[in-house]
């Protein structure tokens, strides 16, 4: 079983869209990164939240902190084909691991 | 570039082998991290070395091995391959060696292994 569950599993939508993942888990965090994953690469870390109800944004990307420190969000306005990618969130267990979730799969389309 | 380097990059081998996957980690990071990363199980964490000894342990079979020398360098053992082992292996570095917040791991490229 996955420490942090992401939804949806895979989302495809055109240029121009907005989409949102989700990461959610029943453990409290001190803190949760988002990565994004391309083909044939390693995961590249786009940003760390680590106070309950931050909002952190990155250019088009908008990353929100749960206020319990459990739960995350990924929206993206406006996709473009170079956000297709697998974005994932990892959090530092109690035992100082940090764990993965399985990611949600992002295919944009011109 | 994220700094980090591992090799081989692709590895086809057979059932009951055994094979030794390398990780050179960024300049000047003292944590070495493996991941299991395959369709169906996403990126599991396998186990974490901090300046020559072993961290955190996670989802590593007993089959498997891994070690960081004091050059910093770390290799995986993989002994005993079975089909269900192919998969990508990732290494990852980081400044950070312990506590709740790891700081951003660099991953490699990955080394994938296939076993027939």
């Amino acid at each position: 079983t996955q420490l942090l569950e992401q939804s949806p599993q895979f989302l495809s939508i055109q240029e121009g869209e907005n989409l949102t993942v989700y990461c959610n888990s029943s453990s409290v965090f001190s803190s949760l990164q988002w990565y994004r994953q391309e083909p044939g690469e390693g995961p590249v870390l786009l940003v760390t939240v680590v106070t309950g109800g931050e909002v952190k944004k990155l250019k088009r990307l908008t990353f929100q902190f749960g206020d319990a420190r459990k739960d995350s969000s990924l929206h993206i306005t406006a996709a473009q084909p170079g956000d297709t990618g697998l974005y994932l969130c990892a959090g530092t267990d109690s035992w100082g691991k940090l764990q993965f979730g399985a990611g949600t799969q992002v295919v944009v389309t011109p | 570039d994220s700094g980090v380097t591992q090799t081989p990059k692709h590895l086809i081998t057979a059932t009951g082998q055994r094979v030794t996957l390398r990780c050179s980690p960024r300049s000047g990071d003292l944590s070495v991290y493996w991941y299991q990363q395959s369709l169906d199980q996403g990126l599991q964490f396998l186990i974490q070395y901090y300046n020559g000894e072993e961290r955190a342990k996670g989802n590593i079979l007993e089959r498997f091995s891994a070690q960081q020398f004091p050059d910093l360098h770390s290799e995986l053992n993989l002994s005993s391959l079975e089909l269900g082992d192919s998969a990508l292996y990732f290494c990852a570095s980081s400044e950070a060696g312990w506590g709740p917040n790891t700081g951003e791991l660099f991953f490699g490229e990955g080394s994938r292994l296939t076993v027939l």
